[in-house]
């Protein structure tokens, strides 16, 4: 079954530290794709970024960046010289594709990861 | 157009009303989602439509009755709510349920009294 992890519960740094989220997922499935959202406390879902399963590059996009490793199943985000703007829940995302009943459109969440960013 | 918008933003509603959340998305995708979220947790997936069609209902209880009268449009009926059921419910659009590009509303908070 699909499954996404994020051990990290609650993490808390000073402004301008570099902070890592880590995601693990587990699939069957050889097609799929990763994405991570964050939520503020707002609680729009705001896209952050998806990966599909063929293409391992790591990604950079200003300060946000991702290292995907199919080796290990993960799927970390890491955030260079924090902000305070970046404090909200993030979370990471599996969609899965069957080669069979193709894609439901199902997102399986983990169960997030509380960042607290301060001054 | 890039959003979804949900309507209202907040509802209280007692265990004897009926209500309804409104969705709507006018970038032509064809795929509407409800999910829902209790605090401190993540999206649960409640229903899916493609095309207008029901395609998956994850068991959710009849209290909850969705509804697509067109591609922009997606409702969800309440009636006869639990406490429990005090949740934000989020509504997602993507072209079709094989394309991932997922866009979220802002969600409805819902409290149940």
């Amino acid at each position: 079954a699909q499954k996404v992890t994020q051990a990290q519960t609650e993490i808390s740094v000073v402004e301008k530290e570099d902070v890592t989220l880590d995601c693990v997922y587990e699939t069957r499935d050889t097609t799929y794709y990763l994405f991570w959202y964050k939520q503020p406390p707002s609680g729009e879902l705001v896209f952050l970024i998806r990966r599909n399963s063929f293409d391992e590059q790591n990604e950079i996009s200003g300060r946000y960046s991702w290292n995907f490793q199919k080796s290990t199943s993960s799927f970390n985000f890491t955030i260079t010289a924090s902000q305070v703007v970046d404090s909200a829940v993030y979370f990471c995302a599996l969609s899965e594709f069957s080669s069979y009943g193709g894609s439901q459109g199902n997102l399986i969440f983990g169960k997030g990861t509380k960042l607290s960013v301060k001054p | 157009d890039t959003e979804v918008t949900q309507t209202p933003k907040h509802l209280v509603m007692g265990m004897t009303n009926k209500k309804s959340l409104k969705c709507e998305q006018h970038m032509g995708h064809r795929a509407m989602y409800w999910y829902k979220q209790k605090a401190k947790k993540p999206p649960e997936l409640m229903f899916v439509y493609s095309y207008e069609k029901l395609s998956i209902n994850e068991s959710v209880p009849s209290r909850f009755s969705p509804e697509c009268p067109n591609s922009s449009l997606l409702n969800l009926h309440l009636h006869a709510l639990q406490p429990e059921d005090s949740a934000l419910y989020l509504c997602a659009s993507s072209l079709t349920t094989a394309n991932y590009g997922y866009t979220f509303g802002s969600g409805t908070r819902l409290t149940v009294v």
